[in-house]
């Protein structure tokens, strides 16, 4: 089945710096690729995604990018903000492989210094 | 107004009294799913459901239960529970059969502690 590694799984960066989060998949049949914010306490919710035909997707201070080569995607915030503080998980999904279809990494902690 | 909703969010218990967690959604989803979270082990898939009465093991399904008999509810259901069941819980839903090409929308967890 898929297996998804993120990496760090700590980030801290001063306020109005930038961060980077790397995930790597291991199936290539994978063509959907979610990020999910997970504040303190609240339930993870969606902020980006890419899907397998697009190299790099923005969305004002984040981006996505996906090398398909590979097999990895990243996460880029800009311009961080104490708001930016949380859990960011990646995930990789296979269409109708029968298994679990989305399997998440294990969560990177951002911290974003004042 | 377009939600998951997980019931209860804080539980204790004790080992082997059967409990029920419930999921609801309002948004005619056909996926749903339960993950737990656990520290440094990210979100894990217990089991899933593409559609009424079809239900499938994610990851880790030892130890649970679900059943999909209508298209809304989604409840999880612990048998005999152990402490290594201790864990945050959260159930999700998606537009599509499966989650390939949708976002999940996640209720608000439901905190689990098994003494």
């Amino acid at each position: 089945g898929e297996n998804v590694e993120q990496h760090p799984s700590t980030l801290s960066v001063q306020e109005g710096d930038s961060a980077v989060i790397k995930c790597t998949y291991s199936d290539s049949a994978s063509n959907y690729f979610p990020w999910y914010k997970q504040e303190l306490g609240k339930r993870p919710q969606l902020i980006i995604d890419i899907r397998s035909n697009v190299g790099e997707k923005k969305d004002q201070r984040i981006a996505v990018t996906l090398n398909k080569t590979a097999k990895h995607f990243s996460l880029h915030i800009t311009e961080t903000q104490p708001e930016d503080s949380a859990v960011y998980f990646c995930a990789a999904s296979i269409p109708y492989s029968g298994n679990t279809p989305l399997v998440f990494g294990k969560g990177t902690r951002l911290s974003v210094i004042a | 107004e377009a939600q998951v909703t997980q019931n209860p969010r804080y539980l204790i218990t004790v080992t082997g009294k059967k409990l029920t967690v419930t999921c609801s959604q309002n948004m005619n989803h056909e996926y749903m799913s339960w993950y737990r979270q656990d520290p440094g082990l990210g979100l894990r898939q217990i089991y899933y459901s593409m559609n009424v009465e079809v239900t499938d093991k994610g990851d880790v399904p030892e130890g649970y239960k679900v059943s999909r008999k209508e298209k809304r509810n989604f409840p999880l259901i612990l048998e005999s529970p152990s402490p290594n069941q201790t864990s945050l819980y959260f159930c999700a839903s998606s537009p599509s059969r499966t989650p390939y090409n949708s976002p999940l929308h996640f209720g608000n967890g439901t905190r689990l502690t098994v003494t």
